[in-house]
């Protein structure tokens, strides 16, 4: 099994400020995802996280927004930028190993 | 579009009941996950299932999978208090997952 973490845990930062997010897993995965959950939801996928290529949003996120980053097959950074209190929410990370690993995810509070 | 029902969204239980939880989803796939979340954690892996037919065991839970029905069941035994959680089935599409509304279960001792 994979093992994946986080970091910051978690953060409240201020409007129109960027934050970016780092994932790392203990071992290669062959896809990494980001998800942002609020809370009581489900998860939304944010995109796939392509090793050394740009990643695939789904609809309604943009890279501008949600730049995205993974320059090997363990680690993966997501920036969320310029935000608002709307981006206010849980953001997961997810590694497939057969299975779909999460991290512990990290709250993001926006003022 | 992919889409993943699950019901009920809340189940509220004795310790000692029975229940199942449905997954229901719109195309096929032949590859089913169920996670478990509690309050303020991360999704644990619960069972994968990769067949038609496909039965999986841990414990008080039983996972199904009827790929032709599209259907997937999660079963609860003789809950106890300790199964209170968030329950989500995902389906695996293409490249991606696509994850149910999820099940708040709460088990009353």
């Amino acid at each position: 099994s994979a093992v994946i973490s986080q970091k910051p845990s978690r953060d409240i930062c201020q409007r129109g400020t960027s934050l970016t997010i780092q994932c790392q897993v203990d071992s290669q995965v062959t896809m990494m995802f980001w998800y942002r959950q609020q809370p009581g939801q489900s998860l939304t996928l944010i995109a796939t996280a392509n090793q050394g290529s740009e990643a695939t949003y789904e609809s309604g996120f943009v890279i501008d927004k949600f730049p995205i980053s993974r320059p090997n097959l363990t680690f993966s950074t997501l920036t969320v930028s310029n935000m608002s209190p709307e981006d206010s929410s849980i953001y997961l990370c997810s590694g497939l190993q057969g299975v779909q690993y999460f991290g512990p995810g990290t709250r993001l509070t926006v003022l | 579009e992919l889409k993943v029902e699950q019901n009920p969204l809340f189940l509220s239980m004795q310790e000692g009941k029975n229940y199942t939880i449905y997954c229901n989803y719109s195309t096929t796939s032949d590859r089913l996950y169920w996670y478990r979340q509690d309050p303020g954690k991360s999704l644990e892996s619960l069972f994968v299932l990769l067949s038609n037919g496909a039965v999986k065991q841990e414990g008080r839970l039983m996972a199904s999978l009827d790929t032709k029905a599209r259907l997937s069941t999660l079963h609860i035994t003789a809950a106890v208090h300790d199964l209170s959680a968030t329950y989500f089935c995902a389906v695996d599409g293409v490249n991606k997952f696509y994850f149910g509304s999820g099940t708040k279960l709460n088990v009353k001792p």
